[in-house]
């Protein structure tokens, strides 16, 4: 238990489809991420936010589109996604964004059909 | 470019001792981590280096050459739980973290 809980925990979807994933952390922490891994790949920074309000986006396709509404609380809205986007997509959390420690979540595995 | 490298897979006996690299290529330096994650489960902190030398923790230690951009994880005692990946993260003058790809560690009896 690391105190970051993702649902769902797999997720199948078409290419037509939208979904969402969901991040909750318990830790009081300011910043979250979002995280792409593929297999024998290095993780792949996707989004990051403090206090609410995102402070990087790594050139991510469109599809992808994150929500904070809280500080406790990150969501990845996907839609009409393509095959190689299947991955394991892990939310993670620090005390800031110039991070010591981060904190992960088991992450939502994701099929793309 | 900036980049971390570390073997792909390594394999040990239950008992022995493995130590697994990891060389960097970074826009400057403000620390090395170690993460360790088992398959289907949440990747969790093992060590952080920031001064050049070894810090122990258990069974596991770290040690940081950063003149030598040069790194390694040192388990000892190989226990049956230590089956994982180990991933090592540098985090670079803009307080960006860099990740390897990863060391999936085989332990076997």
């Amino acid at each position: 238990e690391t105190g970051v809980t993702q649902t769902p925990r797999h997720l199948v979807m078409g290419m037509t489809n939208k979904k969402s994933l969901k991040c909750e952390q318990h830790l009081g922490h300011n910043a979250m991420y979002w995280y792409k891994q593929s297999a024998k790949k290095p993780l792949e920074l996707m989004f990051v936010y403090s206090l609410e309000e995102r402070v990087e986006n790594n050139s991510v396709p469109s599809r992808f589109s994150p929500e904070c509404p809280n500080s406790s609380h990150l969501f990845l809205h996907l839609h009409t996604l393509q095959p190689e986007d299947s991955a394991l997509y892990l939310c993670a959390s620090s005390q800031d964004t110039e991070p010591g420690e981060l904190f992960f979540g088991e992450g939502s595995r994701l099929t793309v059909l | 470019g900036q980049n971390i490298d570390q073997p792909t897979e390594m394999t040990a006996t239950e008992g022995a001792i493995v130590q697994i690299n990891c060389t960097y290529q970074t826009s400057g330096f403000n620390g090395l981590f170690w993460y360790q994650q088992h398959a289907g489960e949440a990747p969790t902190f093992l060590s952080y280096n920031v001064l050049d030398g070894l810090e122990e923790k258990g069974r596991f230690s770290s040690f940081l050459s950063r003149s030598k951009g040069y790194s390694y994880l040192l388990l000892k005692e190989l226990q049956m739980k230590d089956s994982a990946s180990y991933l090592c993260a540098v985090r670079d003058s803009n307080y960006q973290l860099i990740w390897g790809a990863g060391t999936k560690l085989i332990i076997k009896p």
